[in-house]
């Protein structure tokens, strides 16, 4: 089964920094990998998706994910954190091969706090 | 336009009682998912239906049951709560059974007591 691995349950960085949220996946098989954020009290919303093309994703917000086979790794990165970027952040994966419906599997999500 | 709603947002329950959240959708897809959040946000799916027709069915405990009238909706019925059931409910839709990408809903927040 497909899973995902996100290092680092709390995330600090101050205004203005790089924001750097880590992610591994575990497939035999390449996946498709997913970014999503959930601001409080909301539902999540898809920031950036890697379906097998451009190894380098841009998403909303100013953030983009480069997907890494060598590493098995779909870290997500901003080069400057605004204040409006505090939210929880989750990694998730599909596996291709699911019998013709998307399963996600969803990582236990980063929670990232933006310092003044 | 909300694309996905959830009603209600909070629901407060004593446990051993029966409860339902309803989930619409206005974006035409034909598939639809139930999650559950738990307290530590670990997100994972319980039920999705395809056009009125249940395709995912994860290992969850026989007192849910989703039902779809329309492909525009699923509801989530509840029987006999427990205190265990507490959590966050999200509701989501998606194109079709092969689309990559989710809209989710707001969210119905459980409180068994």
């Amino acid at each position: 089964a497909q899973s995902v691995t996100q290092l680092g349950s709390h995330v600090s960085v101050s205004e203005g920094a790089l924001v750097l949220l880590r992610c591994n996946y575990s497939s035999s098989v390449p996946p498709y990998l997913f970014w999503y954020v959930q601001y409080p009290n909301q539902g999540l919303q898809l920031l950036l998706k890697y379906t097998s093309a451009a190894t380098l994703v841009k998403g909303i917000n100013g953030f983009e994910a480069e997907f890494k086979k060598s590493e098995t790794s779909f870290h997500l990165t901003k080069p400057s954190a605004h204040m409006s970027d505090a939210a929880e952040y989750f990694c998730a994966v599909i596996d291709p091969g699911s019998g013709g419906y998307q399963k996600v599997t969803f990582g236990i999500g980063t929670k990232l706090q933006v310092i003044p | 336009d909300t694309a996905v709603s959830q009603t209600p947002k909070y629901l407060v329950t004593q446990m051993g009682n029966d409860k339902s959240i309803k989930c619409e959708q206005n974006l035409g897809h034909d598939t639809m998912y139930w999650y559950k959040q738990d307290s530590k946000k670990f997100l994972k799916i319980m039920f999705s239906y395809n056009n009125k027709e249940l395709i995912i069915n994860e290992t969850v405990p026989n007192r849910f049951s989703p039902k779809s009238p329309d492909k525009a909706h699923l509801n989530l019925h509840i029987n006999s709560l427990e205190l265990g059931d507490s959590a966050v409910y999200f509701c989501a839709s998606s194109h079709d059974r092969v689309s990559y990408e989710q809209y989710f809903g707001p969210g119905t927040r459980l409180t068994v007591t």
